[in-house]
């Protein structure tokens, strides 16, 4: 059963471009959802929570279908320094109720 | 403020082996846990703490044990090393698992051979 899918990628983007995307859940009683990013060998960092409304932190964006069960992250402008790979994760599903997806990997080219 | 302490960062064990993975936080977190990464299988929870004295199994707990005696520490214990173990282990914390996203250590690259 995968309960957080995201397209592995690589996503291989322009410096200066936009770039989304999704990651899907299965469970529907999720009720808290966030975006991790995780650079080469290090430790996941919390990137930005997501809500039902949508939120906006400068240049990323997170929007939330809950119909859809579907999250999705936009990166505008996107820097060198975006490259890193991206975790959704969710709340619901898992043993303590966090489940991480395995990841969007961003590399963005000069 | 430290954040969340890992110890050690790299460890090689031979088979049968045992070890402690240790675990700090100083900022008053309730809830602490462990996750393993491995390629392609992202993170997955192997025991988890909501509060001193409370501890609880994850996805993956077979072969690991873990006490937490006080909020800051949350060791995590390998029994009988064995090379499906070979993993990054990451330990991280949270004020509240269900609002507040995670705060990660650095990690453990533990090889078992």
């Amino acid at each position: 059963r995968k309960e957080v899918e995201q397209d592995p990628g690589p996503f291989n983007v322009p410096e200066g471009a936009t770039v989304a995307f999704n990651c899907t859940y299965s469970n529907s009683a999720s009720q808290s959802f966030f975006w991790y990013r995780q650079d080469c060998r290090k430790e996941p960092k919390l990137l930005m929570s997501v809500y039902s409304s949508g939120n906006e932190d400068g240049r990323f964006t997170a929007q939330l279908n809950r119909a859809s069960q579907y999250i999705s992250l936009l990166i505008r402008d996107s820097k060198l320094s975006d490259s890193a790979t991206y975790l959704c994760v969710v709340r619901g599903g898992g043993a303590d109720g966090l489940t991480f997806g395995k990841g969007t990997h961003l590399i963005i080219q000069p | 403020n430290a954040g969340v302490t890992q110890t050690p960062k790299f460890q090689v064990l031979k088979t049968g082996q045992s070890m402690t993975l240790q675990c700090a936080q100083d900022m008053n977190h309730e809830y602490m846990s462990w996750y393993r990464q491995d390629p392609g299988m992202g993170l997955r929870l192997i025991h988890y703490s909501v509060g001193a004295g409370i501890t609880d199994q994850g996805e993956v707990p077979n072969g690991y044990n873990v006490s937490r005696s006080t909020t800051e520490d949350f060791p995590l214990r390998l029994l009988s090393a064995a090379p499906s173990q070979t993993s990054v282990y990451f330990c991280a914390s949270s004020l509240d698992r269900a609002t507040y996203g995670y705060t990660f250590g650095s990690g453990t690259r533990l090889t078992v051979v």
